[in-house]
C-alpha cells in the first residue's frame, strides 16, 4: 500500500530535550516536506526537499532541522524544543513539483 | 502572512444543500490549485485540483471554479452529505514546489 508513515503519532516532551520525528514514504517520490498545523493558520511549510541531499526552508523553519540522506526518509529534528513548537505535524511526499501530495497521519507534539 | 486567504472559517449546511468555500491569492506564480479534505485524526487528502488554464473542473459532487483575472477560486459541494463533514483546505503551488495552504474551513452537514 502506497503510504507516508510518521512516527511517533503522539509525543509529549520537555523543553530543551532533543527529539526526532521520522517520516518514510514507499512511493519513490522525489519531493518531501514537513508542515505544522495550528488552529486558524492552516498548514505551514517548515522544510522541503526536492531530492536526496537537497533541502530548503519553508515558511516557518526556525527551531527545526531536516536531513535527506535517502530518498524514502525525511526526518524532522527539534534540537531544543520549546512550548511554541507544540503543534500537529504532517509529513508529505509527492512525485514531482506540481502533483498530488500524500500526507502522513500526523504527529501531535506537546512541549511542556 | 497567509498567501492564500480562505473563507469562511466554518459553515453549517443542511443535508442536500450546497457548501461554498472561497479562496483568494496574490502571487501570480501559483500555477496549481488543489483542495484537500481532512477528517479528525487524519492527514489531509487530495479532493480535487485545477490548473489556471481551466475555469471549472467537476468531479462528482465537487466542483472548482477558477477566476484567473480575479485571482480567486472556490469549491462547491453539491448535495452535501453528513459524510462530507470535514475541514477543507485550499492550496496553491508555486513553480519551486512550495505549497501554500489556506487557513481551512470546517464544514458541518446536518441531517
Amino acid at each position: 500500500e502506497a503510504q507516508v508513515t510518521q512516527n511517533p503519532r503522539y509525543l509529549i516532551t520537555v523543553t530543551g530535550k532533543k527529539l526526532t520525528v521520522t517520516c518514510s514514504q514507499n512511493m519513490n517520490h522525489e519531493y518531501m516536506s514537513w508542515y505544522r498545523q495550528d488552529p486558524g493558520l492552516g498548514l505551514r511549510q517548515i522544510y522541503y526537499s526536492m531530492n536526496v541531499e537537497v533541502t530548503d526552508k519553508g515558511d516557518v523553519p526556525e527551531g527545526y532541522k531536516v536531513s535527506r540522506k535517502e530518498k524514502r526518509n525525511f526526518p524532522l529534528i527539534l534540537e531544543s524544543p520549546s512550548p511554541n513548537q507544540t503543534s500537529l505535524y504532517f509529513c508529505a511526499s509527492r512525485l514531482e513539483v506540481n502533483t498530488e501530495a500524500f500526507f502522513g497521519q500526523g504527529t501531535r507534539l506537546t512541549v511542556v | 502572512q497567509q498567501q492564500v486567504k480562505q473563507s469562511p472559517q466554518s459553515l453549517i449546511v443542511q443535508k442536500g444543500g450546497i457548501s461554498i468555500i472561497n479562496c483568494a491569492y496574490e502571487n501570480t506564480a501559483f500555477d496549481y490549485f488543489p483542495w484537500y479534505q481532512q477528517f479528525p485524526g487524519k492527514g489531509p487528502a487530495l479532493l480535487i485540483a485545477i490548473r489556471p488554464d481551466v475555469s471549472e473542473k467537476k468531479e462528482g459532487r465537487f466542483t472548482i471554479s477558477f477566476n484567473k483575472s480575479a485571482k480567486q477560486f472556490s469549491l462547491h459541494i453539491m448535495d452535501s452529505q453528513p459524510g462530507d463533514s470535514a475541514t477543507y483546505f485550499c492550496a496553491a503551488f508555486d513553480s519551486w514546489g512550495k505549497l501554500q495552504f489556506g487557513a481551512g474551513t470546517q464544514v458541518v452537514v446536518t441531517p
